[in-house]
């Protein structure tokens, strides 16, 4: 059965500071993994998506590496906001597994001005 | 183009009664997922459907929850009766095929139980 941990569960950091959020999942025959943001009291709103035959995916000041082999990606923030406030999700599609997103508990990230 | 559309946003409801969720999902995904999230933890998928069969239900407490998508497009989620322990976000989400492309997520509803 797969699992998703993220560590940290909570992070806080000041404005304009780089940031990496860890992820990292049981089983490495995963077919896709995806990052998501969650606002409170919101849904789930995709920030990036990486095929399993990928390595990383960049979108602005978001950098996602996926490292298939050891279970792990990381999503990096760079120059942190305080609108960067928000739930970090992690969820991967394992092989076999009729595409069920499983997903981990999130990172709690508090960006402060 | 418009998300994945989901009503009512925010319900409450007192335990042994009967609630009801729609789902619209984003026009031409044949896939639509309900997922159910708890306070500080990930979504759990509760069904999943390819157009109108319900293809992976595994999860879903099939003596008070049941789940319809007639014509292949919007779908309901039903609890009877409802139970205390079923407070929580009921998430709706769609996508063109399973696993090709990534989900996209409503806004959820929030239910609480008294």
């Amino acid at each position: 059965k797969q699992e998703v941990t993220q560590i940290p569960a909570a992070l806080s950091v000041p404005e304009g500071e780089n940031l990496v959020l860890n992820c990292s999942f049981t089983d490495s025959a995963i077919y896709n993994l995806q990052w998501f943001r969650q606002d409170p009291g919101k849904g789930l709103t995709s920030l990036l998506l990486i095929q399993s035959s990928q390595r990383e995916q960049t979108s602005g000041r978001l950098n996602a590496s996926l490292d298939k082999s050891s279970g792990r990606s990381t999503l990096y923030i760079a120059a942190s906001q305080p609108g960067d406030s928000a739930t970090y999700l992690c969820a991967v599609i394992s092989g076999g597994s009729n595409y069920k997103l499983t997903f981990g508990k999130g990172t709690l990230l508090t960006v402060n001005p | 183009e418009a998300g994945v559309v989901q009503s009512p946003r925010y319900k409450i409801i007192e335990k042994k009664q009967p609630v009801a969720f729609w789902c619209n999902p984003i026009s031409g995904h044949n896939t639509l997922y309900w997922y159910l999230q708890n306070l500080g933890q990930g979504p759990e998928l509760l069904i999943r459907y390819e157009n109108e069969e319900a293809v992976d239900d595994s999860q879903l407490p099939k003596d008070r929850f049941s789940a319809e998508r007639l014509k292949g497009v919007d779908s309901t989620l039903k609890i009877q009766p409802a139970e205390l322990g079923d407070s929580a976000v009921y998430l709706c989400a769609s996508s063109l095929s399973p696993a090709s492309v990534e989900q996209f997520f409503g806004p959820g509803t929030r239910l609480t139980v008294l």
